[in-house]
């Protein structure tokens, strides 16, 4: 059980947009810890996409946004593209845990 | 180009020990924290331990502790996972991450460390 709740899949079609939720606690995002997001293509190490809630590192597309809000925070994917399949974690500091926690990951698949 | 090269995993018989190395290279290794995060088979990603820029400070998931040391040689811009006591349940892909402002913004490419008899 991850500390962090996220949906285990979400689809959609090419062109259209898509949100994955990744829920915390007062441990964690609630204490105002950022929500950084990852993207793990099938095969391959994961790459930082979203960090401090809502920045992209350089080279991440646009179509790529993040927000947080309370103890929650949200990947938003606009404009999909049959690359963007992959896997999406999203992980934050835990206070109580003194360490880093990730979500369950999020299959995202391209319809 | 900023890189991590993590390497040392192995097979591994249940109770016994691997060292994990990962080896840093295109930014100033002493100024940053560093991370070592897990993912078991077809499962998400773990994290295990972290350690400040001087390596004074160790911190660990509870599952790992008493077990695990994470450590560095900043001479030689390199991070270690000592693994003693292993069980089937260490089975994973282990990665080195460069560890800012609470994330992982850089990784290697993943060793794997399998336990098994």
């Amino acid at each position: 059980q991850s500390v962090l709740t996220q949906p285990p899949s979400v689809s959609g079609a090419p062109g259209q947009s898509v949100t994955i939720s990744c829920t915390g606690s007062s441990s964690n995002i609630g204490a105002a810890f950022a929500v950084h997001w990852y993207q793990q293509l099938p095969g391959t190490a994961p790459k930082l996409l979203i960090y401090d809630n809502n920045n992209r590192p350089s080279g991440v597309p646009e179509r790529f946004s993040g927000s947080k809000s309370g103890t929650s925070g949200s990947l938003a994917i606009s404009g999909l593209q049959a690359e963007d399949e992959a896997d999406y974690y999203c992980q934050s500091y835990d206070s109580s845990l003194s360490g880093s926690v990730f979500g369950g990951g999020t299959k995202l698949t391209v319809l | 180009e900023v890189q991590l090269v993590d390497s040392g995993g192995g097979l591994v018989q249940p109770g016994g020990s691997l060292r994990l190395s990962c080896a840093a290279s295109g930014f100033t290794f002493s100024d940053y924290w560093m991370s070592w995060v897990r993912q078991a088979p077809g499962k998400g990603l773990e994290w295990v331990a972290n350690i400040n820029p001087d390596g004074s400070g160790k911190y660990c998931v509870d599952s790992v502790k008493g077990r695990f040391t994470i450590s560095r040689d900043n001479a030689k811009s390199s991070l270690y996972l000592q693994m003693n006591s292993l069980r089937a349940d260490d089975t994973a892909v282990y990665y080195c991450a460069k560890y800012s402002d609470y994330c992982m913004d850089v990784w290697g490419k993943g060793t794997t460390v399998t336990v098994s008899s």
